[in-house]
C-alpha cells in the first residue's frame, strides 16, 4: 500500500502554461507539505497543512496555489509556469505539525520548456 | 553561516566499511533530528528519527545527536551496496509551525 503517492510523476509542459499537481496520503495524519527540490538536490519546504488549514506558507510566488480539500489530499496548481519553476515537487505528510519524521511521496518531476 | 550544514561528499566505501555522516548546526532551538536516504529518481525515505540528545540504534544504523556540539551524526555498520543513495540530515525546533530543515545531502557509493 503507497503510503504517500503523488500524481503525475512526471509533467511536461511549455511557458506560460497552468498545472496541477494532486497528492494522497493514506497514513492518517493531520499535517501535508509541499516541498521543491532543485537540480542541486536541495529540499525547501513551500506550503504546509494541518487538517486542511494552512499554517506553513514560504515566500514562494503567488503562481503556485496550494488546496487542501480534506486531510488526505494537497494539491498544488501552478499558474503562468515559468522555466525556474523546472524541479521535482514532493508531497510529504506527518502526524502532526511540527513534530518531524515527516513521510515523503515520490516526487513529480516538472520541465518547463 | 547557513543553518544546517552537511559534509559534501561524495563519499566511496568499500562494501563491509563502517560509514560515518555528519551534520552541524546553528539553531540551538532545533529538538527533533531526523536522517532520511534519497535513492536516485525517488523520494526521501526516513531512517531514524531522534529528540535532543542521545543515540538511537536501529539494525546497522546508528544515530547520534550531540546538542552541545549542535552536532549530529549517522553511523552505517558493514555498508552494503544497497547503502548506494543521498543521505540528507534534517531538523526542527518544537512548534506547531515549525519547519523541516535539510542538509544538502552527501552522496554515498558502497562499492563492491
Amino acid at each position: 500500500d503507497t503510503a504517500v503517492s503523488q500524481t503525475p510523476k512526471y509533467l511536461v509542459t511549455q511557458m506560460g502554461n497552468d498545472k496541477s499537481i494532486k497528492c494522497e496520503q493514506n497514513l492518517g495524519h493531520d499535517t501535508m507539505y509541499w516541498y521543491k527540490q532543485d537540480s542541486k538536490k536541495f529540499l525547501k519546504i513551500m506550503f504546509s497543512y494541518n487538517n486542511k488549514e494552512l499554517i506553513i506558507n514560504e515566500t514562494v510566488p503567488n503562481r503556485f496555489s496550494p488546496k487542501s480539500p480534506d486531510k488526505a489530499h494537497l494539491n498544488l496548481h501552478i499558474n503562468s509556469l515559468e522555466l525556474g519553476d523546472s524541479a521535482v515537487y514532493f508531497c510529504a505528510s506527518s502526524q502532526a505539525p511540527g513534530l518531524g519524521g515527516q513521510f515523503f511521496g515520490p516526487g513529480t518531476r516538472l520541465t518547463v520548456l | 553561516q547557513k543553518e544546517v550544514e552537511q559534509d559534501p561528499g561524495p563519499l566511496s566505501v568499500p562494501e563491509g566499511a563502517i560509514v560515518s555522516l555528519n551534520c552541524t548546526y546553528s539553531n540551538s532551538a532545533f529538538q527533533y533530528f531526523m536522517w532520511y536516504r534519497q535513492y536516485s529518481r525517488k523520494g526521501p525515505e526516513l531512517l531514524m528519527y531522534t529528540y535532543s540528545s542521545g543515540n538511537k540504534e536501529d539494525g546497522r544504523f546508528t544515530a547520534q545527536v550531540d546538542k552541545s556540539s549542535k552536532y549530529i551524526s549517522l553511523f552505517i555498520r558493514d555498508s552494503q551496496p544497497s547503502d548506494s543513495a543521498t543521505y540528507l540530515c534534517a531538523m526542527n525546533p518544537p512548534g506547531a509551525n515549525s519547519k523541516l530543515t535539510f542538509g544538502k545531502g552527501i552522496t554515498l557509493s558502497v562499492r563492491p
